[in-house]
Protein backbone atom coordinates (compact mmCIF):
# COMPACT_ATOMS: atom_id res chain seq x y z
CA UNK A 1 0.00 0.00 0.00
CA UNK A 2 1.57 3.21 -1.21
CA UNK A 3 1.27 6.09 1.53
CA UNK A 4 1.95 8.60 -0.29
CA UNK A 5 0.87 9.22 -4.08
CA UNK A 6 2.09 11.97 -6.15
CA UNK A 7 -0.03 13.42 -9.27
CA UNK A 8 0.76 13.11 -11.99
CA UNK A 9 3.02 10.41 -12.21
CA UNK A 10 4.37 11.54 -15.93
CA UNK A 11 4.44 14.89 -17.14
CA UNK A 12 6.04 16.29 -20.34
CA UNK A 13 5.64 20.19 -20.56
CA UNK A 14 7.18 22.95 -23.02
CA UNK A 15 9.71 24.99 -21.44
CA UNK A 16 8.96 28.41 -20.08
CA UNK A 17 6.06 26.84 -18.80
CA UNK A 18 4.41 26.13 -15.09
CA UNK A 19 3.41 23.43 -13.28
CA UNK A 20 2.69 22.07 -10.18
CA UNK A 21 2.88 18.10 -8.76
CA UNK A 22 0.84 17.29 -5.79
CA UNK A 23 2.17 14.88 -2.79
CA UNK A 24 -0.91 13.62 -0.80
CA UNK A 25 -1.77 10.89 2.20
CA UNK A 26 -4.30 10.41 4.55
CA UNK A 27 -1.35 10.17 7.51
CA UNK A 28 0.56 12.57 9.15
CA UNK A 29 4.32 13.23 9.02
CA UNK A 30 6.54 14.78 11.03
CA UNK A 31 8.28 16.50 7.97
CA UNK A 32 8.15 16.03 4.27
CA UNK A 33 10.84 16.35 1.52
CA UNK A 34 11.05 16.50 -1.94
CA UNK A 35 14.12 14.78 -3.66
CA UNK A 36 15.39 15.30 -7.53
CA UNK A 37 17.11 11.79 -9.13
CA UNK A 38 18.76 11.60 -12.21
CA UNK A 39 19.18 8.31 -14.16
CA UNK A 40 21.64 5.69 -12.95
CA UNK A 41 21.95 8.23 -9.43
CA UNK A 42 20.41 8.62 -6.15
CA UNK A 43 18.01 10.99 -5.24
CA UNK A 44 19.34 14.26 -4.13
CA UNK A 45 17.50 16.22 -1.14
CA UNK A 46 15.81 19.85 -2.50
CA UNK A 47 13.90 20.52 0.68
CA UNK A 48 12.48 19.67 4.24
CA UNK A 49 9.15 21.38 5.09
CA UNK A 50 8.54 20.86 8.92
CA UNK A 51 5.60 23.27 9.88
CA UNK A 52 2.10 23.16 8.86
CA UNK A 53 1.66 25.93 5.99
CA UNK A 54 5.05 25.99 5.42
CA UNK A 55 6.15 27.30 1.89
CA UNK A 56 9.81 27.45 0.65
CA UNK A 57 11.45 28.68 -2.04
CA UNK A 58 14.39 27.52 -4.14
CA UNK A 59 15.05 29.96 -7.00
CA UNK A 60 12.19 28.80 -9.42
CA UNK A 61 10.61 26.13 -7.03
CA UNK A 62 7.85 26.98 -4.50
CA UNK A 63 7.37 24.19 -1.77
CA UNK A 64 4.36 23.75 0.94
CA UNK A 65 3.86 22.05 3.24
CA UNK A 66 -0.18 21.63 4.18
CA UNK A 67 -1.68 22.78 7.17
CA UNK A 68 -2.38 19.15 8.04
CA UNK A 69 1.27 17.72 7.47
CA UNK A 70 -1.08 15.48 5.48
CA UNK A 71 0.21 16.99 1.96
CA UNK A 72 2.18 19.04 -0.33
CA UNK A 73 3.09 20.43 -4.03
CA UNK A 74 5.91 21.55 -5.71
CA UNK A 75 5.44 24.22 -8.49
CA UNK A 76 7.51 25.17 -10.73
CA UNK A 77 7.48 28.81 -12.71
CA UNK A 78 9.00 28.68 -15.93
CA UNK A 79 10.57 25.04 -16.22
CA UNK A 80 13.47 24.30 -18.23
CA UNK A 81 15.11 21.58 -19.78
CA UNK A 82 17.80 21.36 -16.38
CA UNK A 83 14.40 20.65 -14.59
CA UNK A 84 13.88 17.35 -16.41
CA UNK A 85 14.44 14.74 -13.84
CA UNK A 86 12.41 12.16 -11.51
CA UNK A 87 10.83 14.07 -8.85
CA UNK A 88 10.19 12.06 -5.31
CA UNK A 89 8.21 13.30 -1.66
CA UNK A 90 9.26 11.22 1.16
CA UNK A 91 7.36 11.92 4.68
CA UNK A 92 9.29 10.81 8.07
CA UNK A 93 7.60 8.38 10.50
CA UNK A 94 9.46 7.89 13.18
CA UNK A 95 13.14 7.19 13.87
CA UNK A 96 13.77 8.79 10.27
CA UNK A 97 11.98 6.12 7.95
CA UNK A 98 11.11 7.98 4.95
CA UNK A 99 8.33 6.86 3.16
CA UNK A 100 8.20 7.91 -0.78
CA UNK A 101 5.64 8.32 -3.00
CA UNK A 102 6.44 6.62 -6.67
CA UNK A 103 7.78 10.02 -7.99
CA UNK A 104 6.76 12.26 -10.73
CA UNK A 105 8.75 12.05 -14.50
CA UNK A 106 8.97 15.26 -15.40
CA UNK A 107 10.20 16.07 -18.49
CA UNK A 108 10.79 19.87 -20.35
CA UNK A 109 10.84 19.93 -24.04
CA UNK A 110 13.05 22.62 -25.58
CA UNK B 1 33.46 15.41 3.31
CA UNK B 2 33.08 12.42 1.34
CA UNK B 3 29.44 11.64 0.12
CA UNK B 4 27.71 8.09 0.52
CA UNK B 5 29.59 5.43 -1.52
CA UNK B 6 28.18 2.03 -2.64
CA UNK B 7 29.57 -0.54 -4.43
CA UNK B 8 29.33 -2.99 -6.47
CA UNK B 9 27.27 -0.45 -8.82
CA UNK B 10 26.14 -2.97 -10.65
CA UNK B 11 25.68 -6.41 -9.97
CA UNK B 12 24.13 -10.09 -11.98
CA UNK B 13 22.76 -12.68 -9.88
CA UNK B 14 20.79 -15.93 -10.63
CA UNK B 15 17.50 -17.00 -8.06
CA UNK B 16 18.63 -18.58 -5.61
CA UNK B 17 22.22 -17.22 -4.81
CA UNK B 18 23.29 -14.91 -2.00
CA UNK B 19 24.59 -11.10 -2.45
CA UNK B 20 26.31 -8.53 -0.64
CA UNK B 21 25.72 -5.02 -1.04
CA UNK B 22 28.42 -2.64 0.87
CA UNK B 23 27.55 1.32 1.79
CA UNK B 24 29.77 3.60 3.16
CA UNK B 25 28.53 6.53 5.12
CA UNK B 26 29.00 10.22 4.77
CA UNK B 27 31.53 11.16 7.12
CA UNK B 28 30.13 12.52 10.59
CA UNK B 29 27.02 10.47 9.78
CA UNK B 30 26.50 7.39 12.28
CA UNK B 31 23.10 6.28 10.90
CA UNK B 32 22.77 4.39 8.12
CA UNK B 33 18.91 3.30 5.86
CA UNK B 34 18.78 0.97 3.19
CA UNK B 35 15.48 1.36 0.31
CA UNK B 36 14.87 -0.94 -2.31
CA UNK B 37 14.00 1.01 -5.45
CA UNK B 38 12.12 -1.03 -8.34
CA UNK B 39 12.32 0.06 -11.64
CA UNK B 40 9.50 3.09 -11.99
CA UNK B 41 8.79 3.06 -8.62
CA UNK B 42 9.54 5.41 -5.42
CA UNK B 43 12.15 3.92 -2.77
CA UNK B 44 10.89 1.25 -0.13
CA UNK B 45 12.71 1.20 3.17
CA UNK B 46 13.84 -2.50 3.79
CA UNK B 47 15.91 -1.29 7.31
CA UNK B 48 18.05 0.89 9.16
CA UNK B 49 21.18 0.76 11.40
CA UNK B 50 21.92 3.28 14.39
CA UNK B 51 24.85 2.69 16.34
CA UNK B 52 25.79 -0.98 14.69
CA UNK B 53 22.03 -2.31 15.84
CA UNK B 54 19.19 -2.25 13.67
CA UNK B 55 16.80 0.63 14.41
CA UNK B 56 13.31 -0.24 12.37
CA UNK B 57 12.60 -2.46 9.74
CA UNK B 58 9.91 -2.41 7.18
CA UNK B 59 7.73 -4.70 5.67
CA UNK B 60 10.66 -7.00 4.05
CA UNK B 61 11.25 -10.87 5.06
CA UNK B 62 14.35 -11.98 7.45
CA UNK B 63 16.31 -13.14 4.29
CA UNK B 64 17.00 -9.26 4.08
CA UNK B 65 20.01 -8.74 6.80
CA UNK B 66 21.97 -6.50 7.82
CA UNK B 67 25.39 -4.97 9.58
CA UNK B 68 26.72 -2.42 10.61
CA UNK B 69 29.92 -2.00 11.70
CA UNK B 70 32.20 0.47 13.79
CA UNK B 71 32.77 2.89 12.07
CA UNK B 72 29.38 3.12 10.70
CA UNK B 73 29.84 1.32 7.53
CA UNK B 74 27.12 -1.41 6.26
CA UNK B 75 26.47 -4.19 4.44
CA UNK B 76 22.83 -5.15 3.22
CA UNK B 77 22.62 -9.11 2.79
CA UNK B 78 20.05 -11.14 0.47
CA UNK B 79 19.81 -14.76 0.75
CA UNK B 80 17.99 -16.88 -1.80
CA UNK B 81 17.62 -14.60 -4.23
CA UNK B 82 14.38 -14.10 -6.19
CA UNK B 83 13.46 -12.59 -9.29
CA UNK B 84 11.23 -9.65 -7.74
CA UNK B 85 14.45 -8.81 -6.08
CA UNK B 86 15.83 -7.23 -9.30
CA UNK B 87 16.13 -3.37 -8.24
CA UNK B 88 18.41 -0.48 -7.48
CA UNK B 89 19.51 -0.67 -3.71
CA UNK B 90 20.18 2.87 -2.25
CA UNK B 91 21.75 3.62 1.25
CA UNK B 92 21.58 7.21 2.94
CA UNK B 93 23.27 7.82 5.73
CA UNK B 94 22.93 11.00 8.29
CA UNK B 95 23.32 11.81 11.71
CA UNK B 96 21.48 9.96 14.57
CA UNK B 97 18.69 11.50 17.08
CA UNK B 98 15.81 12.98 17.83
CA UNK B 99 14.25 15.09 15.81
CA UNK B 100 15.03 15.31 11.95
CA UNK B 101 17.98 14.89 10.20
CA UNK B 102 18.41 14.96 6.18
CA UNK B 103 19.36 11.40 4.94
CA UNK B 104 22.09 11.59 1.83
CA UNK B 105 21.65 8.91 -0.68
CA UNK B 106 24.52 7.34 -2.56
CA UNK B 107 24.26 6.25 -6.06
CA UNK B 108 22.86 2.62 -5.86
CA UNK B 109 24.06 -0.52 -6.68
CA UNK B 110 21.58 -2.09 -9.71
CA UNK B 111 21.19 -5.47 -8.79
CA UNK B 112 19.70 -7.81 -11.52
CA UNK B 113 18.29 -11.15 -10.85
CA UNK B 114 18.61 -13.88 -14.23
Amino acid sequence: TQLLEQSPQFLSIQEGENLTVYCNSSSVFSSLQWYRQEPGEGPVLLVTVVTGGEVKKLKRLTFQFGDARKDSSLHITAAQPGDTGLYLCAGQQGAQKLVFGQGTRLTINP
Amino acid sequence: ETGVTQSPTHLIKTRGQQVTLRCSSQSGHNTVSWYQQALGQGPQFIFQYYREEENGRGNFPPRFSGLQFPNYSSELNVNALELDDSALYLCASSVGGTGYQPQHFGDGTRLSIL
